[in-house]
């Protein structure tokens, strides 16, 4: 079946980067975009963008403009997520997940991966 | 930037009809997407483009979409689906989530 898996818990110091993967299997990797969502304890989603798997074109929500890459990687059909920066309000879960795509148009997003907790602390 | 208003909880008893609410600016002229998070569990997708649902999901989950209003629905409702609730919409070209719905079973 269809799944993504994540990198594992990372703890970092404020200024540090991290960058996250996400492990794809059994779909056509090239056919789907990728995006990434994270949650803050006790908090709802909070959107930071996504990436086409075919053309590498992104977007990025506002908030994270200029402190996010998303890429990934066609031959190991892995995504990444690099945040930099990094402050004490980016503690959160972050989580992957497949987004259907229509010609060019994003759709839902299923599969979700396991989710991948970031801590921020000096 | 668009805006999308959930309740904050709902609470039914088992067996009862859950309905779950996402509020936005003519939000029938968008796709809206569901998706269901377990404690301690990444979110699940429970319904897409409005009114579909994934094969995985039980026929129990339903949804709709007309003038300012989407709706999810959960009949029969089961201890198991005790959980947050989640709509999504995209809005020139960025995603909205709605600030999430919690569902207790009484």
């Amino acid at each position: 079946q269809v799944q993504l898996v994540q990198s594992g818990a990372e703890v970092k110091k404020p200024g540090a980067s991290v960058k996250v993967s996400c492990r794809t299997s059994s779909y056509t990797f090239t056919s789907y975009g990728i995006t990434w969502v994270r949650q803050a304890p006790g908090q709802g989603l909070e959107w930071m963008g996504w990436i086409s798997a075919r053309t590498g074109n992104t977007k990025y929500a506002q908030n994270f403009q200029g402190r996010v890459t998303m890429t990934t990687d066609t031959s190991t059909t892995t995504g990444y997520m690099e945040l930099r920066s990094l402050r004490s309000d980016d503690t959160a879960v972050y989580y992957c997940a497949r987004v259907t795509i229509f010609g060019v148009v994003p759709n839902w997003f299923d599969p979700w991966g396991q989710g991948t907790l970031v801590t921020v602390s000096s | 930037s668009y805006v999308l208003t959930q309740s904050p909880s709902v609470s039914v008893a088992p067996g009862q009809t859950a309905r779950f609410t996402c509020g936005g600016d003519n939000i029938e002229s968008k796709a809206v997407h569901w998706y269901q998070q377990k404690p301690g569990q990444a979110p699940v997708l429970v319904v897409y483009d409005d009114s579909d649902r994934p094969s995985r999901i039980p026929e129990r989950f339903s949804g709709s979409n007309s003038g300012n209003t989407a709706t999810l629905t959960i009949s029969g409702v089961e201890a198991g689906d005790e959980a947050d609730y989640y709509c999504q919409v995209w809005d020139s070209s960025i995603v909205v989530f709605g600030g999430g719905t919690k569902l207790t079973v009484l």
